[in-house]
């Protein structure tokens, strides 16, 4: 069975400190995916990013940054310098090849909210 | 290029009615997977649909079902509906069906039965 653990329910933080969302997986596949979703208000799920399990290279973009870890087995994601816009329901999700090809197994979701 | 499109964004119906939700991919993708969500479950799949066949099923009850159409586009079903139903209900598309490298989701449809 495959599991997402997002233990952070809600963060609150000031506009501008840096925040940090953790995410624990568990899997038997040693081909899988991570991903990153931000759900605003809207209702639509944003992409972010996919991470496969052979690129534990952290990566970049802009304010958003991601550390996989396979020793841990945790994809945690950082937003640096953090803005209003930035608050929503972030979730983690994870797809093993050979269990369940093209299914998603989420996280229970982090609330961020940032505060003026 | 557009996105994935549901229809209706919001939907009220009664228990016991039935309901019907489309799901537009975005062109090129044939892979439509649709998601349940709820505050008390989280985010939970339903199935998922390739080339007009269900390739991949959750654990829902069978008065929750779906199809494809040649076009790629999908509906989701649901008959007989009890107020656990209430969610929303979004759709995701993908270009392949054997592994999820990436998939968009659309709006949703905010369903409520009252």
């Amino acid at each position: 069975a495959q599991k997402v653990t997002q233990a952070q329910t809600e963060i609150s933080v000031v506009e501008k400190e840096d925040v940090t969302l953790d995410c624990v997986y568990e899997t038997r596949d040693t081909t899988y995916y991570l991903f990153w979703y931000k759900q605003p208000p809207s209702g639509e799920l944003v992409f972010l990013i996919r991470r496969n399990s052979f690129d534990e290279q952290n990566e970049i973009s802009g304010r958003y940054s991601w550390n996989f870890q396979k020793s841990t087995s945790s994809f945690n994601f950082t937003i640096t310098a953090s803005q209003v816009v930035d608050s929503a329901v972030y979730f983690c999700a994870l797809s093993g090849v050979r269990t369940s090809g093209s299914r998603l197994t989420f996280g229970e979701g982090t609330q961020l909210t940032v505060n003026p | 290029k557009a996105g994935v499109t549901q229809t209706p964004r919001y939907l009220i119906k009664t228990r016991g009615q039935q309901v019907t939700l489309s799901c537009s991919p975005i062109s090129g993708h044939r892979s439509v997977s649709w998601y349940q969500q709820t505050p008390g479950q989280g985010l939970q799949f339903l199935f998922e649909y390739f080339s007009e066949t269900q390739r991949n099923k959750g654990n829902f009850p069978g008065r929750f079902s779906g199809r494809q159409f040649s076009n790629s586009r999908s509906e989701m079903n649901v008959s007989t509906l009890e107020l656990g139903d209430s969610a929303l209900y979004l759709c995701a598309s993908s270009k392949r069906t054997d592994r999820v490298t990436e998939a968009f989701f659309g709006q949703g449809t905010r369903l409520t039965v009252v």
